[in-house]
């Protein structure tokens, strides 16, 4: 059963960075293309950015209001994701969910973790 | 932000059939297959149908979706309990500057 136990999350003042990480177990992660995706409270869900597997150069994608301040990468001998959060913003605020990459689709995604970005 | 547009809420009582909505553009539900997410607020997001109108292994045949130009839709039939959620469409956009997925504004459902 692949599961994905996000962790990192936690209030930070604007201007602050967060690292977040994904567990992932159940499947083969080192063959895995990743995905964070984020959800502000009463908005729809957002996507972050993803990460490739090495196979396919371990190269990322970010959308553009993250582009130069967040990093996505992954440790395949330890089976995790992470997600660094740099110069965050009011506007960060959100529960942020890693999730498997088909690459066409999101099959599999974790319980989240909330981030809070407030003075 | 969201740039798939879906109505707020939809509701139906027990056994009937729902329909949700979907409306986006050419650069992405006009150009690129439609997926749906059915999220309970406290749980994983789960994946409903995938390329239009397949489900993964699991998913009742009770859920599927379809695809007309910009605008997709889907549809619950024999609505149960257990299908009060938030039902997101997403789809990939053709963006200028990149890889971008793109999500709906999120339809509740409610079941009388």
């Amino acid at each position: 059963e692949v599961q994905l136990v996000e962790s990192g999350g936690g209030l930070v003042k604007p201007g602050g960075s967060l690292r977040l990480s994904c567990a992932a177990s159940g499947f083969t992660f080192s063959n895995a293309w990743m995905t964070w995706v984020r959800q502000a409270p009463g908005k729809g869900p957002e996507w972050v950015g993803r990460i490739k597997s090495e196979a396919y150069g371990g190269t990322t994608d970010y959308a553009a209001p993250v582009k130069g301040r967040f990093t996505i990468s992954r440790d395949d001998s330890k089976n995790t994701l992470f997600l660094q959060m740099n110069s965050l913003k009011s506007e960060d605020t959100a529960v942020y969910y890693c999730t498997t990459d088909d690459p066409r689709y999101f099959p599999n995604w974790g319980q989240g973790t909330l981030v809070t970005v407030s003075s | 932000q969201s740039v798939l547009t879906q109505p707020p809420s939809a509701s139906g009582t027990p056994g009937q059939r729902v329909t949700i909505s979907c409306s986006g553009s050419s650069s992405n539900i006009g150009s690129n297959h439609v997926h749906w997410y059915q999220h309970l607020p406290g749980t994983a997001p789960k994946l409903l149908i995938y390329e239009i109108n397949e489900r993964p292994s699991g998913v009742p045949d009770r859920f599927s979706g379809s695809k007309s130009g910009t605008s997709a839709s889907l549809a619950i039939s024999g609505l149960r309990s257990d299908d009060e959620a938030d039902y997101y469409c997403a789809a990939w956009d053709n963006s200028l500057s990149g890889p971008l997925y793109v999500f709906g504004t999120g339809t509740k459902v409610t079941v009388l």
